[in-house]
């Protein structure tokens, strides 16, 4: 069964940095686009970014656009969320999803990632 | 982008059918038939149920429907069960590879 796992979230001050991981088994990575989704604690859910399989496109949601940078290296399997001037709204758990095909335009989302929680308060 | 609107909470009694509305736009929902559902469980990762609109990933119960009318979409369970009891939210592909997710739907089993 495919499997996403996402590792490196945490507590960061507001103004501060994480990197998140989602390291992906089971298929063939290099043939997927792939998308972060982000829920904030009680609240539903929101679309924060997209890569293309190879890499060449990339979107960012406006709310985050400027401080986040996704990126993938599909020689270890791993996509990325670099994570700049984190606000506290920017406080939610993290999904990493893949898209069906090697795009990131008309997709849906599945499987998806357990989430990796980033919490950013002082 | 705004969010898609769905009724915060919907319920029926078990063996009886639902509809969960989700409505959107000519923009988004209305633009393109590519409307999904997502099933979630408390403190759990959100599961496709359905996607372009009607159609059923492998091993999705067929109870789960779903079908569009101009800028809206819905989602029906049909034979309710108890397992059924989860938060539910649309989303619909909104042009210039942005998305836009349903503000999520809470179905109570009676």
């Amino acid at each position: 069964e495919v499997q996403l796992v996402e590792s490196g979230g945490g507590i960061v001050q507001p103004g501060g940095s994480l990197r998140l991981s989602c390291s992906a088994s089971l298929f063939t990575f290099t043939n997927y686009a792939m998308h972060w989704v982000r829920q904030a604690p009680g609240k539903g859910l929101e679309y924060v970014s997209a890569i293309s399989s190879d890499g060449g496109k990339t979107y960012y949601a406006d709310s985050v656009k400027g401080r986040f940078t996704i990126s993938r290296d599909n020689s270890k399997n791993t996509l990325y969320l670099q994570m700049r001037s984190l606000r506290p709204e920017d406080t939610a758990v993290y999904y990493c999803v893949r898209a069906p095909y090697d795009q990131i335009l008309y997709s849906w989302f599945d499987p998806w990632g357990q989430g990796a929680l980033v919490t950013v308060s002082s | 982008q705004s969010a898609l609107t769905q009724p915060a909470s919907v319920s029926g009694s078990p063996g009886q059918s639902i509809t969960i509305s989700c409505a959107g736009t000519s923009s988004d929902v209305g633009s393109y038939n590519l409307v999904s559902w997502y099933q979630q469980y408390p403190g759990k990762a959100p599961k496709l149920m359905i996607y372009e609109g009607s159609e059923r990933p492998f091993g999705v119960s067929t109870r789960f429907s779903g079908s569009k009318s101009g800028n809206t979409a819905s989602l029906t369970i049909s034979g309710l069960q108890a397992e059924d009891e989860a938060d539910y939210y649309c989303c619909s592909y909104a042009g210039s590879a942005t998305y836009v997710f349903g503000t999520g739907t809470k179905v109570t089993v009676l």
